[in-house]
């Protein structure tokens, strides 16, 4: 059971550059999330996708854009990337919104 | 605006000394407060939600507690295997909020 599955773990990206996270659970949730995280700030949330089909800002959405593929499958895209967008990246998934969430092991971005 | 304040920032005990953390919040409609442990380099791993002041959960050498202003996560007879960042999260009507998080450390 791999619970939530986040590609890649590490990447270096150039300031201008695009690139998309991808994230994956297998539990049947409906509810999935991106949060970001960066030192003395906390997680804070992206976007989330409630439900199949639905996708809404969080937090910090300037930036970036998401894509809810199916019930598994929530996307992450940053068109062009800039350094304040330096953090670690966390996918998440909950059985419906406002539910324990389920976390996956992070994605370390840098950008230069 | 919701908001969450987690105290203190770091800790260090001696195996076998107990401690609390506590996590101070404001939130319009509290839905539910929840803590998390993160290990580095992971994400964060669900420990307790609770709902409604009074209310109390425990897990191992872990007890949660609730009041209408704030939340301690009681540690008794910490291991070394403790040591993590431990998360608070509180769930308002459109939104959860964390805070930054507790760093305890459990030396043997």
């Amino acid at each position: 059971n791999a619970g939530v599955t986040q590609t890649p773990k590490f990447q270096v990206l150039k300031t201008g550059q695009s690139m998309t996270l991808q994230c994956a659970q297998d539990m049947n949730h409906n509810s999935m999330y991106w949060y970001r995280q960066d030192p003395g700030m906390g997680l804070r949330l992206i976007y989330y996708s409630a439900s199949e089909g639905t996708t809404d800002k969080g937090e910090v959405p300037n930036g970036y854009n998401v894509s809810r593929l199916n019930k598994r499958e929530f996307s992450l895209r940053l068109e062009s990337a800039a350094p304040s967008q330096t953090s670690v990246y966390f996918c998440a998934s909950s059985i419906t919104w406002g539910q324990k969430l389920f976390f996956g092991s992070g994605t370390q971005l840098s950008v230069l | 605006e919701d908001q969450v304040t987690q105290s203190p920032e770091a800790l260090r005990l001696q195996e076998g000394e107990s401690s609390s953390l506590n996590c101070s919040y404001t939130v319009s409609g509290l839905r539910g407060l929840f803590w998390y442990r993160q290990d580095p380099g992971k994400g964060p791993e669900f420990l307790f939600t609770l709902y409604s002041a009074g209310e109390e959960k425990e897990k191992e050498r872990l007890k949660a507690t609730l009041t209408k202003k704030e939340s301690f996560l009681h540690i008794t007879a910490p291991k070394p295997e403790d040591s993590a960042t431990y998360l608070c999260a509180v769930q308002g009507g459109s939104r959860l909020t964390f805070g930054e998080g507790t760093q305890l450390t459990v030396n043997p």
